[in-house]
Formats: structure tokens, sequence, C-alpha cells
């Protein structure tokens, strides 16, 4: 089945700077790669997604960016905030069926 | 508010008990997923429902079980709980019977196993 690595555990940043996080996938079939936002005490969020046949995605502040060949993708944020302190999930979906999950990186951003 | 209900949201029992955790999904969808969310092992897939049947199995253990009704809300039901059952327990729908679209996650329930 997939897995799904998530790296890193967990970023420290300023306010302003950029944070990346990377994933990779295993399973070559997969062609939905979405991002999730935790927040204390709620649900994991949507926030970005993007699909096999799309190289990179933006939507403001964030971006994702995927290499089938190397099989990883990255979330990008740009001029952090401290709102965008949260656990951040990347996921891949497994032969139809369900998302498989990374374990999840912690951001933190400090003003 | 995800429009995904989970109830109860906070669940305290004991070990050898069995506990029944209800979701309804968003309405028009009629995909349930059922995750376990726990701190070294992340958000670990355990069950699928779409349209009343069982769709996917993920990492569920003999002693859990789930169902959805005729109404397409969900229950997860867990048996002979254990310590190491305590977690966060989250159900997400989507309209999809394939996950190719992302989910609608609740706000899960909170279980510990005393």
């Amino acid at each position: 089945g997939e897995n799904v690595e998530q790296h890193p555990s967990t970023l420290s940043v300023q306010e302003g700077d950029s944070a990346v996080i990377k994933c990779t996938y295993s399973d070559s079939a997969s062609n939905y790669f979405p991002w999730y936002k935790q927040e204390l005490g709620k649900g994991p969020q949507l926030i970005i997604d993007i699909r096999s046949n799309v190289g990179e995605k933006k939507d403001q502040r964030i971006a994702v960016t995927l290499n089938k060949t190397a099989k990883h993708f990255s979330l990008h944020i740009t001029e952090t905030q401290p709102e965008d302190s949260a656990v951040y999930f990347c996921a891949a979906n497994q032969a139809g069926t369900a998302l498989i999950f990374g374990k999840g990186t912690t951001l933190s951003v400090s003003s | 508010d995800s429009g995904v209900t989970q109830t109860p949201k906070h669940l305290i029992t004991a070990t050898g008990q069995r506990v029944t955790l209800r979701c309804s999904p968003r309405s028009g969808d009629l995909s349930v997923y059922w995750y376990q969310q726990s701190l070294d092992q992340g958000l670990q897939f355990l069950i699928q429902y779409y349209n009343g049947e069982e769709r996917a199995k993920g990492n569920i253990l003999e002693r859990f079980s789930a169902q959805q009704f005729p109404d397409l809300h969900s229950e997860l039901n867990l048996s002979s709980l254990e310590l190491g059952d305590s977690a966060l327990y989250f159900c997400a729908s989507s309209v999809a019977p394939v996950a190719n679209y992302g989910y609608t996650f609740g706000s899960g329930t909170r279980l510990t196993v005393v």
C-alpha cells in the first residue's frame, strides 16, 4: 500500500519568513495530493491540493509543487504569520481508496 | 462548523469496555471515512463506507467495527478497550467513492481509556 513520509516533524520560523514542508510517497498510482492544516482542538482542514497532471499550484501565500518522477511534493508558505502556526499534514490517495497521511509537521511562527 | 458532526466530543471509559462513536456526514456526501489520531502514529486510516456499503479497510483492529446507516450517518464501535486505544477518532466525509477529492473532517471524539 501507499506510504507517505513527511519532513521535518517540527519547523520554527520568524514571522515574514518562508516555510517549506516536504513529503514523499511510494505508490506511483497515486494521483491526488492534498495538504491539511490542523489547529489545536480542531479537525484537519483542507488548505490546498494538487493532482498528478499539474506540477505547481498557488493560492495566495501558499503553493504546492509535485515531482512525479521523484515521487515527492512540497508545501511552501510565504510571508508567514503567527496564525499559520499549526500542524500540517500531507496526504496521497491510495489506489482509489483512502487518503494516506504523513505524520505531520508542527509549524511555529514567532513574531 | 465543517458540516461533519461527531458525538460525543469526549469519552472516558475503563479497559475492557465497549463504546460507540457517531458521525453525521456533510449534507450530500455519501462517503464516510474513520481515522485514528495518536501522537506517535499520526492519522491512521481505519475504514471507509460509501452509500451504506463498506468500501475500504485500513489498519482497523478486529475489536473495532463500523457501519453506515440508510440516513448515511456512521457509527464506529470499539470493544474490549485497551489503554492503547486512547486517541482522537475523526470521521471525514466526501461526495465521491474514491479519494480523488478532499475530505471534510469533523472535530473528532477524544477517547480516554483508563
